[in-house]
């Protein structure tokens, strides 16, 4: 069964860019989380998508946005990019069950965001 | 509002020796927690998790953590340590509560060296 997907794996842009990473699930995940891990700030939660909806946001400006497709897979787009936005970018998926039973995030490997 | 502290943000075993990893998590419900595993230029793995029921939890590559409601306590443990398992560890808590927020929180991380 493959994993999560990422791509692209490296992506370096200037200062003022647009940048859309992508992720794609496991298959049969509905949901998906991205994930911010800069430098010197750790892991810090982005966004929150579920059957193509954003159900919750972190504390992050509006230039990180996102969506998700019938398929599943989703996008993250930052816009007006600024130096401090370089981090590796994660995207998790997961199948949302009950609270009883608990969910699980699987992890892609990421995309490294550069902005120079 | 959930938080998780991992203390010691570097730790250095001789291979063989007990690896020990800690963990404490602050949460106003009954949390889910969960030990990553981030090895260089990767994403990160799940090494295990507890949701509820049995409070130690066994995992991958012979880690296993134990949940400790007094302690608020979620400390990973192997008996003998790898060179394989030179990495960095995350803690991560997240919220049960359907159809709440279910984005994970997560610790600063720990970098498990492993010396020969």
């Amino acid at each position: 069964e493959a994993g999560v997907t990422q791509s692209p794996t490296h992506l370096i842009k200037t200062r003022g860019q647009q940048a859309t990473l992508r992720c794609s699930p496991i298959s049969g995940h509905t949901s998906v989380y991205w994930y911010q891990q800069a430098l010197g700030l750790g892991l810090q939660f982005l966004l929150w998508y579920d059957e193509g909806e954003e159900r919750n946001r972190g504390n992050f400006p509006p230039r990180f946005s996102g969506r998700q497709f019938p398929n599943y897979s989703s996008e993250l787009n930052v816009n007006a990019l600024e130096l401090e936005d370089s981090a590796l970018y994660l995207c998790a998926s997961s199948l949302e069950v009950s609270a009883v039973v608990g969910e699980t995030q699987y992890f892609g490997p990421g995309t490294r965001l550069l902005v120079l | 509002a959930q938080s998780v502290t991992q203390l010691g943000s570097h730790v250095s075993v001789s291979e063989g020796a007990l690896v020990l990893l800690r963990c404490n998590y602050s949460s106003s419900v009954p949390p889910y927690l969960f030990w990553y595993v981030q090895y260089p230029n990767q994403g990160l793995q799940l090494l295990l998790k507890y949701t509820t029921g049995a409070t130690l939890v066994k995992g991958i590559n012979g880690f296993e953590a134990e949940f400790k409601k007094s302690e608020t306590s979620f400390h990973l443990t192997k008996p003998s340590a790898h060179m394989s398992d030179a990495a960095e560890y995350f803690c991560a808590v997240s919220r049960i509560s359907s159809g709440s927020a279910r984005q994970l929180t997560f610790g600063s991380g720990t970098q498990l060296t492993v010396l020969p």
